[in-house]
């Protein structure tokens, strides 16, 4: 059973309001990653860690912003939220290069 | 490029039928090659995994082989059940990158 946890599970916000989505991991994983997911199921990298004070961007332009201040913590901030940012979002961590990642429940966000 | 592709769906069979997923990958590397499972509402799940030419993976009756020389890990289940019902993602590792690629996705329903 993997050890990685979001919160929210739902979020329904107006727009233009700030928002963080957290995600953490008790594995000590050096690897994290944000993936957000279309309502056609395919998944999208948008933010990924190496380790803390490693953030890159992901295959998919994001409007969004990540932190990696500790291991365990990798949240995700979108500083003005917008209909256009409803989606899932799915955060995963995993410990080796080449190897598979483990993910979190998911965040499901409604921009109204 | 480094790229997972998936049969598309939906796919609707019946309880007790037999299950194939079809997934290609293109012949960049040696990469390993996975399955997740996701459950509706949640996030992604390991189903198997297979890390080198013709290991097979397997899982709650679910088996894929990693074939090098079709680039293929076709999902097959024996018998499946309502609750294999469910979206199925193929994915491979990158060479030179930490991250994965995925598929699209197959939605399966199962009908009692």
């Amino acid at each position: 059973e993997a050890d990685i946890y979001q919160t929210p599970r739902y979020l329904v916000i107006g727009t233009g309001k700030k928002i963080t989505l957290e995600c953490s991991q008790t594995m000590g994983h050096d690897k994290m990653y944000w993936y957000q997911q279309d309502p056609g199921m395919e998944l999208h990298l948008i933010h990924y860690s190496y380790g803390v004070n490693s953030t890159e961007k992901g295959d998919l332009s994001s409007e969004s912003t990540v932190s990696r201040i500790r291991t365990e913590h990798f949240p995700l901030t979108l500083e003005s939220a917008r209909p256009s940012h409803t989606s899932q979002y799915l955060c995963a961590s995993s410990d080796r290069a080449y190897t598979e990642a483990f993910f979190g429940q998911g965040t499901r966000l409604t921009v109204v | 490029g480094n790229s997972v592709t998936q049969m598309e769906g939906p796919v609707t069979l019946s309880e007790e039928a037999f299950l194939t997923i079809n997934c290609t990958y293109t012949a960049t590397g040696y990469p390993s090659l996975f399955w997740y499972v996701q459950y509706p509402g949640e996030g992604l799940q390991l189903l198997l995994k297979a890390t080198k030419a013709d290991d097979k993976g397997s899982n709650k009756g679910f088996e894929a082989t990693y074939r090098k020389e079709t680039t293929s890990f076709h999902l097959e289940k024996g018998s499946v059940q309502v609750s294999d019902s469910a979206v199925y993602f193929c994915a491979r590792t990158i060479q030179g990158a930490q991250k994965l690629v995925f598929g699209q996705g197959t939605r399966l329903t199962i009908n009692p």
